[in-house]
């Protein structure tokens, strides 16, 4: 993933928001997605957001998206420890290729 | 539930031998699947693409007699890894594009080791 990149570490307490960053470089990309994976688990889809839109909320879920400066954001509201994951970003190509993040692994403490 | 699943989820191997992974889409049919590979605490990287009715085409950088893909129906993709080494241990991950091409589905994994 080296045209998609995130912070690697993001620390924050338990019911504060979480709020991870990312930027991809590919404009042509019609849906930027958001997974997250825990510990010796698979990859879990969290949300997706179209291009043509500026944000996106789903329940605790706040994706933002900036086309011109190519950056994608997760809010996760009201943390909780269940969270604790890494989140990758991603963006497709035409040809349904993903491209990810390094991923940010997100540790909430009590 | 699922809509794509691999098997098996968790598999060791000794080196030198090979093993088959599967990824099945369930209740959709897909032209295309991809194969990534996630070493320890990196990010996914493609593998190669695979087509039904078709070769494979692979990422630069992967060796594809040593991954053999098999795309043989509109629901099954295999991954073959062929003389597998210690380093080959990873975790693969396969997704599948549904025909309307508008759809992703990653499977669960496959976490393989080699001993």
């Amino acid at each position: 993933g080296e045209d998609v990149e995130q912070s690697l570490f993001l620390s924050v307490r338990e019911g504060d928001s979480s709020v991870i960053n990312c930027t991809y470089t590919d404009s042509s990309s019609t849906y930027l997605y958001w997974y997250k994976q825990e510990p010796g688990a698979g990859l879990q889809l969290l949300t997706y957001i179209f291009s043509n839109m500026d944000m996106k909320q789903d329940q605790r879920l706040t994706v933002l998206l900036n086309k011109k400066d190519k950056h994608l954001s997760l809010r996760i509201a009201d943390t909780q420890t269940g969270d604790s994951a890494i989140y990758f970003c991603a963006e497709i190509s035409n040809d349904y290729k993903l491209s990810f993040g390094a991923g940010t692994t997100v540790t909430v403490r009590a | 539930g699922a809509v794509v699943s691999q098997h098996p989820s968790r598999v060791i191997c000794k080196s030198g031998t090979s093993v088959k992974i599967e990824c099945r889409s369930l209740d959709f049919q897909a032209t295309t699947m991809f194969w990534y590979r996630q070493f320890p605490k990196q990010s996914l990287m493609l593998m190669a693409t695979s087509n039904e009715g078709s070769k494979a085409t692979y990422e630069q950088g992967v060796e594809k007699d040593k991954f053999l893909i098999n795309h043989a129906s509109l629901t099954l993709s295999t991954l073959t890894v062929t003389s597998a080494h210690p380093e080959d241990s990873s975790f693969y991950i396969c997704s599948a594009v549904g025909l309307s091409g508008n759809t992703i589905y990653f499977g669960e994994g496959s976490w393989l080791t080699v001993v």
